[in-house]
């Protein structure tokens, strides 16, 4: 067990929807990843948050936000989503620099129908 | 895009076998990190080698880095079936963010 906690385990919803990925990072950890594991796009970076402040974009779609609140825990915003946006999102957290192992959560299973 | 490419893409032995990973990469990097995945799990962190480091252990686990080829090596001692998982290197990239670029990761199988 990493530490990191994510909800939901699974989601399966249609396309055009909206939904909310949670993450808590680790008690301690400052900085929060977001990655998309796809299996043609392989593992994606998609946006980090540092103690609140977006610190890094990668490859983040429009149609997805994301946000680090005070608590330090993390969503993930997925809108108007397509039938390619099924994947495996997963949430790291890491205590900051110089430490850069990040510390992964048990991911959140998209499926969009 | 991908930094880091591991080679071979699936890797089948016997149990007490050795494993070897092998991962290159395009850009200059400040660490190279290891991390499994058992499937359609998270991933675990194994061990981070860091520019100025040439080689690594920790347990039945071995990593080398070779800067001048720009490529990295993962050496799984004396394997075990609970070692069969996806291996993934990864770089660290990015002034003060340290966001992860992942390879496509070795398929490793361990028959007992």
């Amino acid at each position: 067990d990493s530490g990191v906690t994510q909800t939901p385990k699974h989601l399966i919803t249609a396309t055009g929807q909206r939904v909310t990925l949670r993450c808590s990072p680790r008690s301690g950890d400052l900085s929060v990843y977001w990655y998309q594991q796809s299996l043609d796009q392989g593992l994606q970076f998609l946006i980090q948050y540092y103690n609140g402040e977006e610190r890094a974009k990668g490859n983040i779609l429009e149609r997805f936000s994301a946000q680090q609140f005070p608590d330090l825990h993390s969503e993930l915003n997925l809108s108007s989503l397509e039938l390619g946006d099924s994947a495996l999102y997963f949430c790291a957290s890491s205590v900051g620099l110089p430490y850069v192992e990040q510390f992964f959560g048990p991911g959140t299973r998209l499926t969009v129908l | 895009s991908q930094q880091g490419e591991e080679d071979p893409q699936a890797l089948s032995i016997q149990e007490g076998e050795n494993a070897t990973m092998n991962c290159s990469y395009k850009t200059s990097i400040n660490n190279l990190q290891w991390y499994r995945q058992n499937s359609g799990r998270g991933l675990v962190h194994l061990i981070l080698i860091r520019s100025n480091e040439r080689e690594k252990h920790s347990g039945r686990l071995r990593v080398t880095l070779d800067t001048s080829k720009k490529s990295s090596s993962l050496l799984i001692t004396a394997s075990r079936a609970a070692d069969t998982a996806s291996y993934f290197c990864a770089t660290g990239s990015g002034a003060g963010s340290y966001q992860l670029t992942f390879g496509k990761g070795t398929k490793l199988s361990v028959i007992p």
